[in-house]
C-alpha cells in the first residue's frame, strides 16, 4: 500500500498571501487529520476530517480551514499568511480516526517572509 | 482534557546502551498510547503502540510498558544503533476522538 503523500514539500510564500497544502491518505483511510509542527510549540492539532465531514477542530484561529473530497483528498488552507505560520504541515490518515493508529505523511514546509 | 508530559526533552546514550523515554497523562479514560519515531526532515512514524488491556508490548529492541494506575508509559529501546537517533513523540487517546502527544524526546546515539 502506498503511504500518505503530501504536496507541495515545500513552499515559500510572503505575508499576506494564502496556501493550499494538500494531501492523499492511505488507500480505504477515510480519516485525515492537520497537524503543524513548530520547535516551540511540537505537534498541534488543526482539525480531523472523516468521510468529507469536519469531525474535530483545534484551537486555531479562522484563517486556517480546510476540507475532504470524495476520494479522501484532504486540502488545508491558510489565508492571510503571518510569519507565524512558518511550521511544517503534516497530515496523517487513519481508518478510524485519529484516536486510534495514524500514519503520518512527510510534511510540507512552509516557510512565511 | 488530555495533558501528556514527556521526559527527557534530550537523551544521549553510547551506542548498545539502552534509552528509556518516559510520558504521564493526566486523563484516566485514555485508552491508546501510541509512539512515533521522526527522522529529519520526515514525518512521525508509528513504532509501537500500546492499549490500556495490556500492560507491555515488544517488538524486537523496542518495549512499552504502561501503568493504567501511575498514568504512566515508557518506550524502552535496548541495544541502540546510531540509526535510532532521531526525536521519538508519546501519545495518549480517548474514545472521544481527541489524541494529545508529548513536547518529544531528541535521542542521539552516539558510536
Amino acid at each position: 500500500k502506498a503511504g500518505v503523500t503530501q504536496t507541495p514539500r515545500y513552499l515559500i510564500k510572503t505575508r499576506g498571501q494564502q496556501v493550499t497544502l494538500s494531501c492523499s491518505p492511505i488507500s480505504g483511510h477515510r480519516s485525515v487529520s492537520w497537524y503543524q509542527q513548530t520547535p516551540g510549540q511540537g505537534l498541534q492539532f488543526l482539525f480531523e476530517y472523516f468521510s468529507e465531514t469536519q469531525r474535530n477542530k483545534g484551537n486555531f484561529p479562522g484563517r486556517f480551514s480546510g476540507r475532504q473530497f470524495s476520494n479522501s483528498r484532504s486540502e488545508m488552507n491558510v489565508s492571510t499568511l503571518e510569519l507565524g505560520d512558518s511550521a511544517l504541515y503534516l497530515c496523517a490518515s487513519s481508518f478510524l480516526g485519529r484516536h486510534n493508529e495514524q500514519f503520518f505523511g512527510p510534511g510540507t514546509r512552509l516557510t512565511v517572509l | 482534557g488530555e495533558n501528556v508530559e514527556q521526559h527527557p526533552s534530550t537523551l544521549s546514550v553510547q551506542e548498545g546502551d539502552s534509552a528509556v523515554i518516559k510520558c504521564t497523562y493526566s486523563d484516566s479514560a485514555s485508552n491508546y498510547f501510541p509512539w512515533y519515531k521522526q527522522e529529519l526532515g520526515k514525518g512521525p512514524q508509528l513504532i509501537i503502540d500500546i492499549r490500556s488491556n495490556v500492560g507491555e508490548k515488544k517488538d524486537q529492541r523496542i518495549a512499552v510498558t504502561l501503568n493504567k494506575t501511575a498514568k504512566h508509559f515508557s518506550l524502552h529501546i535496548t541495544e541502540t544503533q546510531p540509526e535510532d537517533s532521531a526525536v521519538y513523540f508519546c501519545a495518549a487517546s480517548d474514545n472521544n476522538n481527541d489524541m494529545r502527544f508529548g513536547a518529544g524526546t531528541r535521542l542521539t546515539v552516539k558510536p
